[in-house]
């Protein structure tokens, strides 16, 4: 039962550019969303969240949109530095805090420079 | 500030071992979970431990078991190791049932099993 989806398995965009990761989730109790970016060899380091009373949520390049209607989150990055060429998750925690989180597959970013 | 640790970075294991993976959660925190991740795939949830107990399992066999300690670092225990429990196991410490915060992650125990 994949709770949370991310269908784009992997973006490519330039130096510059905005960077738009999707994702979608099936279960309307999720309370909020978080991003995680992952470089190999490393764990998933927290990125930005939104809470589902929002719509958007913004740090700095990173925005997150919230559509709790179309049940879609969408990540956007500008402008695109070859650094953040990485794996993004999308994710949501099953019930309270973020102790028990239910995970995209991800979405592999590469900037170009 | 020390992040999660855990350790080994690094593991082979023949099939039908047994493993052990630790974890030391970031100061202050008391829950600690467990994830695993193949390639190809997001983490996906194993265990939470909070204050020695276990508080949320997710779908793995019985094969699969961990444990808390009093200073609330962790480990995690699989039997009868099969070449499908190849993947990436991660531990992330948090607040417990505090909303609109996030799970912090430690670097990974890279488990291969040949």
């Amino acid at each position: 039962d994949q709770q949370v989806k991310q269908n784009s398995p992997s973006l490519s965009v330039q130096e510059g550019r905005i960077s738009i990761l999707n994702c979608d989730y099936t279960n309307s109790m999720f309370d909020y969303f978080l991003w995680y970016k992952k470089y190999p060899a490393e764990g998933p380091t927290f990125l930005i969240s939104i809470s589902s009373i929002k719509d958007k949520n913004e740090d700095g390049r990173f925005t997150v949109f919230l559509n709790k209607s179309a049940k879609h989150l969408s990540l956007h990055i500008v402008p695109s530095q070859p650094g953040d060429s990485a794996v993004y998750f999308c994710a949501a925690p099953r019930k309270g805090g973020s102790e028990k989180l239910v995970f995209g597959k991800g979405t592999k970013l590469t900037v170009n420079p | 500030d020390a992040g999660v640790t855990q350790s080994p970075t690094h593991l082979i294991k023949t099939r039908g071992q047994h493993v052990t993976l630790r974890c030391s959660p970031i100061s202050g925190h008391k829950s600690v979970s467990w994830y695993q991740q193949v390639l190809g795939q997001g983490p996906q949830f194993i265990f939470q431990y909070y204050e020695k107990e276990e508080r949320g399992r997710g779908n793995f066999p019985d094969r699969f078991s961990a444990r808390q300690f009093p200073n609330y670092s962790s480990e995690l225990n699989v039997n009868a190791l099969l070449l499908g429990d190849s993947a990436l196991y991660l531990c992330a410490s948090s607040f417990v049932g505090v909303t609109n915060t996030e799970a912090f992650f430690g670097q990974g125990t890279r488990l291969t099993v040949v």
